[in-house]
């Protein structure tokens, strides 16, 4: 029962144009979101965050919005990048409850940024 | 500030084998989590220690053990080793306990371990 769902293995974007990577999740007690980024034999990397008490959180070319209703969040990449080319995990966690401490990733989403 | 280490990088056994995997955190940081990530299933939450003590505990049997020392440097032991076991281990360190739940997890690069 996969509690954070990225629904897309890959996605393949031209270099200048939007990325848009989607994240749904099912849990109504996960109140804190985390975007991380993973270059082959490297670790995951921090990339963005949003607070349960946000919607939008931006950061330079990275922007992530979350639908609290919809339980959905998504990384906006404007513009994209070929380094911006890796497997970008989608990660929640609950300040409280017996899972606090735990971040609950999802499948991750495979980025190509083609020149 | 040196990152989180892992040793060893790659680490080949076969079935029925017991692996050790090792893991420095960043300086100053007291809380270790480990996570395994396989194709199929993502990233999965292990355990998490802080000050030698385990917090947290995901759902993966008993064949999974860890600790951490009083350097705050952990191991993790898997017992048994079956081919499903062939995947890579993720190390991450924090400050805090909790700290998983905010941006200041960082990640070591893992071991790849495979089990023939």
């Amino acid at each position: 029962d996969q509690q954070v769902k990225q629904n897309s293995p890959s996605l393949s974007v031209q270099e200048g144009r939007i990325s848009i990577l989607n994240c749904d999740y099912t849990n109504s007690m996960f109140d804190y979101f985390l975007w991380y980024k993973k270059y082959p034999a490297e670790g995951p990397t921090f990339l963005i965050s949003i607070s349960s008490i946000k919607d939008k959180n931006e950061d330079g070319r990275f922007t992530v919005f979350l639908n609290k209703s919809a339980k959905h969040l998504s990384l906006h990449i404007v513009p994209s990048q070929p380094g911006d080319s890796a497997v970008y995990f989608c990660a929640a966690s609950a300040s409280g409850g017996g899972s606090q401490g735990n971040l609950i990733f999802g499948k991750g989403t495979k980025l190509s940024v083609k020149p | 500030k040196a990152g989180v280490t892992q040793t060893p990088r790659y680490l080949i056994k076969t079935r029925g084998q017991q692996v050790t995997l090792s893991c420095s955190p960043i300086s100053g940081h007291r809380s270790v989590s480990w996570y395994q990530q396989t194709p199929g299933q993502g990233l999965q939450f292990l355990f998490e220690y802080f000050s030698e003590t385990q917090r947290n505990k995901g759902n993966f049997p008993g064949r999974f053990s860890g600790r951490q020392f009083s350097n705050s440097r952990s191991e993790m032991n898997v017992s048994t080793l079956e081919l499903g076991d062939s995947a890579l281990y993720l190390c991450a360190s924090s400050a805090r306990a909790g700290g998983a739940w905010s941006n200041e997890q960082f990640f070591g690069p893992g071991t790849r371990l495979t089990v023939l």
